[in-house]
């Protein structure tokens, strides 16, 4: 089946600008994830939804950063006036909320380049 | 506070030969752990688990790791090290207090040689 898709796939943006990353999950996943990962460095957890419970969003790094998960399914992590430190890639993952299946599945990233 | 420590950057490893990549972490309770796996240019990708049970846990392309709740450790193993799985692995952790948070470890780059 299709597996988690997110776009675009890069993303070249001028500091300051506003800027909207989306991610699909697999179909029937309840919980999706946001990582953001920098150059060199481990996965930075952003914000997780889980079905219709609140959002954890404790990873979000400043207020410029917010998401939100339409109809369970689709997922947009918005940057607002972008930084240069907000130079990353950043990871959608999904997965089913049993406990016998809590791994998660990425998607293949976005690249955001911010100059 | 939780945390995930991979204590080693990169990994060289002969090719036929045991690998061993370390994961520690610092978490209350019985937490959930994972390892993914990520080759070059491509996405992440799940290779196993431990939830319960057996403290040695089997998963995909031959890796396995071993719980060890008194030392909090999680460390990768494969008895014979293939070119082929030369990657960044990451240890993940999610505490077992009903969220899904998970914490990732900062990655260990395990190098293969021929």
């Amino acid at each position: 089946g299709a597996g988690v898709s997110q776009s675009p796939s890069n993303k070249v943006t001028e500091k300051g600008k506003d800027v909207e990353l989306r991610c699909d999950p697999i179909s029937g996943h309840t919980a999706l994830y946001w990582y953001r990962q920098s150059l060199g460095q481990g996965l930075e957890f952003l914000i997780y939804f889980q079905g219709n419970s609140a959002p954890d969003k404790s990873g979000l790094p400043s207020d410029r950063f917010s998401a939100e998960r339409t109809g369970g399914s689709v997922s947009t992590l918005t940057i607002q006036r972008t930084q240069q430190e907000d130079s990353a890639v950043y990871l959608c993952a999904s997965s089913l909320a049993g406990r016998d299946h809590y791994e998660q599945y990425f998607g293949p990233g976005t690249r955001l380049t911010v100059t | 506070a939780q945390s995930v420590a991979q204590p080693e950057d990169q990994v060289n490893v002969a090719e036929g030969n045991p690998l061993t990549v370390k994961c520690t972490y610092s978490v209350s309770g019985n937490p959930y752990l994972f390892w993914y796996v990520q080759y070059p240019n491509r996405g992440l990708q799940f290779l196993l688990k431990y939830i319960t049970g057996d403290n040695l846990v089997k998963g995909s392309y031959g890796f396995e790791a071993e719980f060890n709740k008194s030392q909090t450790s999680f460390h990768l193993k494969k008895p014979s090290a293939l070119v082929s799985d030369s990657a960044l692995y990451f240890c993940a952790v999610r505490p077992n207090t009903g969220g899904f948070k998970t914490i990732f470890g900062a990655g260990t780059r395990l190098f293969v040689k021929a």
